[in-house]
C-alpha cells in the first residue's frame, strides 16, 4: 500500500526538542521531493520545510528557519524533522507529505505535537 | 494570499456547489484543491487548476486561471461533506483558509 506514516509526536516542554519521523512505503521514496506541514487547531495548513529527492536542497518557512531541520534517509525510505527551541505555538498536527511538481499528492495521517510549560 | 469563499456552505445531498478561491497575485494555473474529512488528513482532488487526481470522481471539477479559481461538485454526496482547501504553487506553497461544506 502506498502510504506515509508519521511518528514521534508527543507532549514536550517549552524550549525542548523533538524528532519526528515518517516512514514511506509502496513507492520509490528516493524519486520524490518531500515536505512537512502542520495544521493548527483552527484548521490552517502551513508549509514548514522542503527537501529535494536527493536531499541536496532544503527550504524552510520563516516560522521555523533556524529551529527545525529536515533530513531524509533514502535507503530506509524515511523522512525526519528535528525540532528545537519549541514554543507554545508549535503545538499542532504535523504531516509528512509527498510532493509532485508543486502540489501534494500523498499525505500521512499526522502526528500530534503538544508544547506545554 | 489565497482567499476562499464562502467560509461555510450549507447544502443538501444532490445539490451542485461551487467553491471560490481568489489569489492576490497572478498564479497561472498553479492551483490545487484538497478535501479534508473530519479526523482525516487532506486528500488531493485537483491540480493544475482543472486536472483531477487519480481516483477522484468525475463529479469534482476545477476551473479558472490567473487569480480566480473554482471547485465545483456537480451533485454532492454524503461523503463530500468536508473542508475544502485551495493551494497555490507559484510562490512557494500556501493554502487558503478553507470552505466547510455541511449538511
Amino acid at each position: 500500500e502506498v502510504q506515509l506514516v508519521e511518528s514521534g509526536g508527543t507532549l514536550v516542554h517549552r524550549g525542548g526538542s523533538l524528532r519526528l519521523s515518517c516512514e514511506a512505503s509502496g513507492f520509490t521514496f528516493s524519486l520524490y521531493d518531500m515536505s512537512w506541514f502542520r495544521q493548527t487547531p483552527g484548521g490552517d495548513l502551513k508549509w514548514l520545510s522542503f527537501i529535494s529527492a536527493s536531499g541536496d536542497r532544503v527550504h524552510y518557512s520563516d516560522s521555523v528557519e533556524g529551529r527545525f531541520t529536515v533530513s531524509r534517509d533514502n535507503a530506509r525510505g524515511s523522512l525526519f524533522l528535528e525540532m528545537n527551541s519549541l514554543r507554545d505555538d508549535d503545538t499542532n498536527i504535523y504531516y509528512c507529505v509527498r510532493q509532485t511538481s508543486g502540489f501534494f499528492d500523498l499525505w500521512g495521517r499526522g502526528t500530534l505535537v503538544t508544547v506545554s510549560s | 494570499v489565497l482567499t476562499q469563499s464562502p467560509g461555510t456552505l450549507s447544502v443538501s445531498p444532490g445539490e451542485r456547489v461551487a467553491l471560490s478561491c481568489r489569489a492576490s497575485q497572478y498564479l497561472g494555473n498553479n492551483v490545487a484543491w484538497y478535501q479534508q474529512r473530519p479526523g482525516q488528513s487532506p486528500r488531493l482532488l485537483i491540480y493544475a487548476a482543472s486536472t483531477r487526481a487519480t481516483g477522484i470522481p468525475a463529479r469534482f471539477s476545477g476551473s479558472g486561471s490567473g487569480t480566480e479559481f473554482t471547485l465545483t461538485v456537480s451533485s454532492v454526496r454524503s461523503e463530500d461533506f468536508a473542508i475544502y482547501f485551495c493551494q497555490q504553487y507559484s510562490y512557494w506553497w500556501t493554502f487558503g483558509q478553507g470552505t466547510r461544506v455541511e449538511v
